[in-house]
């Protein structure tokens, strides 16, 4: 079964990096996109950005240009997101979200998030 | 770029039907068919309930459905039920970025 396995609770001091895994099972891990989710505490879901696990090619919202760094392993079938230069505004639960399709962009459900890891909670005391 | 426009909260009874809609322009949701909504309950990751405005994943009950008119995406709960109370997010693919989602609605089943 399609598994996705985030790593542990951080508290990271201002400006400091946290660097979140999100390890993949149960599929051909290079034949989905993988994307990153955030949601502070109380407050609504956010998007970050996406990795292709295929070419590592990636595209980031513009709010997080030049402080987000996402990379994937795939001879662990493993995705990572760094986050830098954090502030107390990032604290917040961050999760990795696969698409519902596989094929083309613009295919059906190429921006769908079929499964969901259990999200990492990350603390950025003020 | 700004959230999609979501209702703060709705809520209805139980058996009832509900509708939350989801506004956003030409460059988001009026443009395209990819609008997908998710359902997250507290201290849960959100799970996939409508993608493509109306297409349901495989084992999402028949009551949720999806539709579009214009910038305006909708999903429908009929024959509302107590764990169908939730928090409730639409996404839609935009021109300047593959995702934007929804401010979010909570659902109350009174």
């Amino acid at each position: 079964q399609v598994q996705l396995v985030q790593s542990g609770a951080e508290v990271k001091k201002p400006g400091a990096s946290v660097k979140v895994s999100c390890k993949a099972s149960g599929y051909t891990f290079t034949n989905y996109y993988l994307h990153w989710v955030r949601q502070a505490p109380g407050q609504g879901l956010e998007w970050m950005g996406m990795i292709n696990p295929r070419g590592g090619n990636t595209n980031y919202a513009q709010k997080f240009q030049g402080r987000v760094t996402m990379t994937r392993d795939t001879s662990t079938n493993t995705v990572y997101m760094e986050l830098n230069s954090l502030r107390s505004e990032d604290t917040a639960v961050y999760y990795c979200a696969r698409v519902a399709s596989s094929g083309r962009p613009y295919s059906s459900g190429w921006v769908s998030f079929d499964y969901w890891g259990q999200g990492t909670l990350v603390t950025v005391p003020s | 770029q700004s959230a999609l426009t979501q209702p703060a909260s709705v809520s209805g009874s139980p058996g009832q039907s509900i509708t939350i809609s989801c506004t956003g322009t030409s460059s988001d949701v009026g443009g395209y068919k990819f609008v997908s909504w998710y359902q997250q309950h507290p201290g849960k990751a959100p799970k996939l309930m409508i993608y493509d405005v109306s297409n349901r994943p495989s084992g999402v009950s028949n009551r949720f459905s999806g539709s579009k008119s214009g910038n305006t995406a909708s999903l429908t709960i009929s024959g509302l039920q107590v764990e169908d109370e939730a928090d409730y997010y639409c996404t839609s693919y935009t021109s300047s970025s593959p995702v934007i989602f929804g401010g979010g609605t909570k659902l109350t089943v009174l």
